[in-house]
């Protein structure tokens, strides 16, 4: 049973590219969350997708970024114009569908690691 | 706003010791409470989650406990191994932002040989 799948584990990008990172969740789970955790900081909250719906976009800023979990394939963060400051490991996690979302615990990808040059 | 506070934040001990982690948070109205272990350049491994009507959870050497009325949880690690050195996090999910895990910043456990 494979967990959360993230790729590529190493993504570098000049300054003005887009940055496409991609996650798989486990099987059987249809609730994704993206993380991002900075130099020296930790993780924080970017957004919560359950198929084909953007639930909670709260944590992800209002330009550039975009996120998107389609019906069929895995869930995507899109970075477009990048800059320096977006260079960071994001981590994706999913958790299932049983219960109460909010009682089940998260499992999470071992990440992307961008840098932005 | 809830916050998630981790004390130390680096710990070094011999092999073999028992040890605690520490994990606080300001809003003691949580659902659960779930422990995390990183490596370098990995992701997090999930070791415990505990629901806020648990006082504990066990798994092999961990233990990790919740007092929610005091905001605070420990873990902790019995009979220490090298394998053992990590980043531990702990993080909360809270009513209002539920969707959320706050996360604190982790202790950095070192196990010497």
């Amino acid at each position: 049973n494979a967990g959360v799948m993230q790729n590529p584990r190493h993504l570098v990008r000049r300054r003005g590219q887009e940055a496409r990172l991609r996650c798989s969740p486990m099987k059987g789970h249809s609730h994704v969350y993206w993380y991002r955790q900075l130099p020296e900081e930790g993780l924080k909250f970017m957004v919560y997708l359950q198929k084909e719906n953007i639930i909670d976009e709260s944590g992800m800023p209002k330009e550039r970024f975009s996120a998107e979990f389609p019906k069929e394939g895995p869930s995507i963060l899109r970075i477009q114009q990048v800059v320096r400051g977006d260079s960071a490991a994001y981590f994706c996690a999913s958790s299932s569908q049983t219960g109460n979302y909010y009682n089940s615990p998260l499992h999470f990808g071992n990440g992307t690691r961008l840098t932005v040059t | 706003k809830q916050e998630v506070t981790q004390i130390p934040a680096a710990l070094s001990v011999p092999e073999g010791e028992n040890l605690v982690l520490n994990c606080s948070f300001t809003d003691s109205a949580i659902y659960n409470l779930q422990w995390f272990r990183q490596d370098p350049g990995k992701g997090l491994t999930s070791l415990l989650l505990i629901q806020s009507s648990q006082r504990e959870q066990t798994s092999g050497r961990l233990n990790a406990s919740l007092d929610k009325s005091s905001g605070r949880s420990t873990l902790y690690i019995a009979a220490s191994q090298p394998g053992d050195s990590a980043t531990y996090l702990c993080a909360v999910r809270t009513p209002g932002s539920a969707r959320q895990l706050t996360f604190g910043s982790g202790t950095q456990l070192t196990v010497l040989p």
